[in-house]
């Protein structure tokens, strides 16, 4: 079975510009979470959705950070503006009731 | 809420050697624990996962983890370590939903 998809793979930005990141979860997981990796640290959640509904965004710096699951499939996590400390990687996941999440790649984010 | 305490940053062992990689939790429910492994520039890959059951659970390339009620923890282990084990493992919890991860442990396997 295809696994969960992200694009890009790797974005570079200047500090202020906006930036959009894509996730395709695996078919049928009512379950999608968004992680924030900085480099030398375990993955800290940021969002986690429940079908098109937020079960969890206590995480998630909402004054520049947003993200939209409008169909209970796909997602993207939005940052505008960036700043210098958002470059990270951000991982996608997705799950269903019953089993561990499955991780994308990842989109490495670099912001200069 | 639920959180994971990974308290060895790095472990060293030599080829062959058996591996303890050490994970602790706190939760408020019944945990569901998980192990991952990351590779350099790769997602995190899922190794084994603690639901109910049997307290020693086996898990992908050889790895087992024991779940200690008393103790919360949740060490991640190996007999015989090889070199392509080296990598950064990191523990998971889950308890309402939302899965919450320690630091990470690199391992490195010398030859």
């Amino acid at each position: 079975e295809a696994g969960v998809a992200q694009s890009p793979r790797y974005k570079i930005i200047e500090k202020r510009q906006s930036v959009a990141f894509w996730c395709n979860p695996i078919s049928g997981h009512a379950t999608l979470y968004w992680y924030q990796q900085i480099l030398g640290q375990g993955p800290k959640l940021l969002i986690q959705f429940q079908n098109n509904g937020v079960v969890d965004d206590s995480q998630l710096p909402k004054d520049r950070f947003s993200a939209e699951r409008l169909k209970g499939v796909d997602s993207t996590l939005k940052i505008q503006p960036a700043k210098l400390e958002d470059s990270a990687v951000y991982l996608c996941a997705s799950r269903t009731a019953n089993t561990e999440a499955f991780f994308g790649q990842g989109t490495r984010l670099t912001v200069v | 809420a639920q959180s994971v305490a990974q308290p060895e940053d790095q472990v060293n062992v030599a080829e062959g050697n058996p591996l303890t990689v050490k994970c602790t939790y706190s939760v408020s429910g019944n945990p569901y624990l998980f192990w991952y492994v990351q590779y350099p520039n790769r997602g995190l890959q899922f190794l084994l996962k603690y639901i109910t059951g049997d307290n020693l659970v086996k898990g992908s390339y050889g790895f087992e983890a024991e779940f200690n009620k008393s103790q919360t923890s949740f060490h991640l282990k190996k007999p015989s370590a090889l070199v392509s084990d080296s990598a950064l493992y990191f523990c998971a919890v889950r308890d309402t939903g939302d899965m919450r991860f320690g630091a990470g442990t690199r391992l490195t396997v010398k030859p």
